[in-house]
């Protein structure tokens, strides 16, 4: 089941400079995409998400772009710092009319921000 | 800040034993989760609750698993006899609605199965 994919397993960034995380899915079903950060042995934490009626979200430094017709998402963290070093998952749901909607999570992408 | 806690937070146990997870969702949420996380896999879906019942579950969620909420504030993840194959990370998520919701995860707890 590979509905969701993080086609780069780690990305090396300087400090200051722009990270870019990519994510494609190919459930067309899918209207609502999370990014998550990870460290390891914690819990996922959430860092933005984006609905499928918007193209783009921004928080502070990160912002998340969908383009619907590509199939494909990105984080933008700018400026990068150190702190950000984790593993970065996107993850995906749909709302099927269900009570709950379960989340779809890609492999992940190990970033690493050089001081 | 609202957080997701769960215990214990590493758990050792030989293979055909039960264990029972235990997770305190954020108060007011109403929609809860349990996913897990195999070493160097991905992070998989397991089952959601909703209401006192079981909403959705995948097929990793056979007959040896079960949830639980037995009051106000917990919620259980119970493996029979678990497996060498059960040896996980296990999070517990909670979301306060469905559609666009954000789910808020928990620390984990880390399975081993001997």
């Amino acid at each position: 089941d590979q509905q969701v994919k993080q086609n780069s397993p780690s990305l090396s960034v300087q400090e200051g400079r722009i990270s870019i995380l990519n994510c494609d899915y190919t459930n067309s079903m899918f209207d609502y995409f999370l990014w998550y950060k990870k460290y390891p042995a914690e819990g996922p934490t959430f860092l933005i998400s984006i609905s499928s009626i918007k193209d783009k979200n921004e928080d502070g430094r990160f912002t998340v772009f969908l383009n619907k017709s590509a199939k494909h998402l990105s984080l933008h963290i700018v400026p990068s710092q150190p702190g950000d070093s984790a593993v970065y998952f996107c993850a995906a749901s749909m709302n099927y009319g269900g009570a709950t909607n379960k989340l779809i999570f890609g492999t992940g992408t190990l970033l690493a921000v050089q001081p | 800040e609202p957080e997701v806690t769960q215990t214990p937070s590493h758990q050792v146990t030989q293979m055909g034993q039960e264990v029972i997870l235990r997770c305190v969702p954020i108060s007011n949420h109403l929609y809860f989760y349990w996913y897990r996380q195999i070493l160097g896999q991905k992070v998989e879906f397991l089952v959601s609750f909703y209401n006192n019942e079981i909403s959705e579950k995948s097929e990793i969620f056979d007959d040896q698993f079960s949830v639980e909420r037995p009051d106000g504030s917990n919620f259980t993840l119970k493996i029979r006899s678990t497996k060498l194959e059960d040896s996980a990370m296990y999070f517990c998520a909670s979301s306060d609605r469905v559609g666009t919701d954000t789910q808020y995860f928990g620390p984990g707890t880390r399975l081993t199965v001997l």
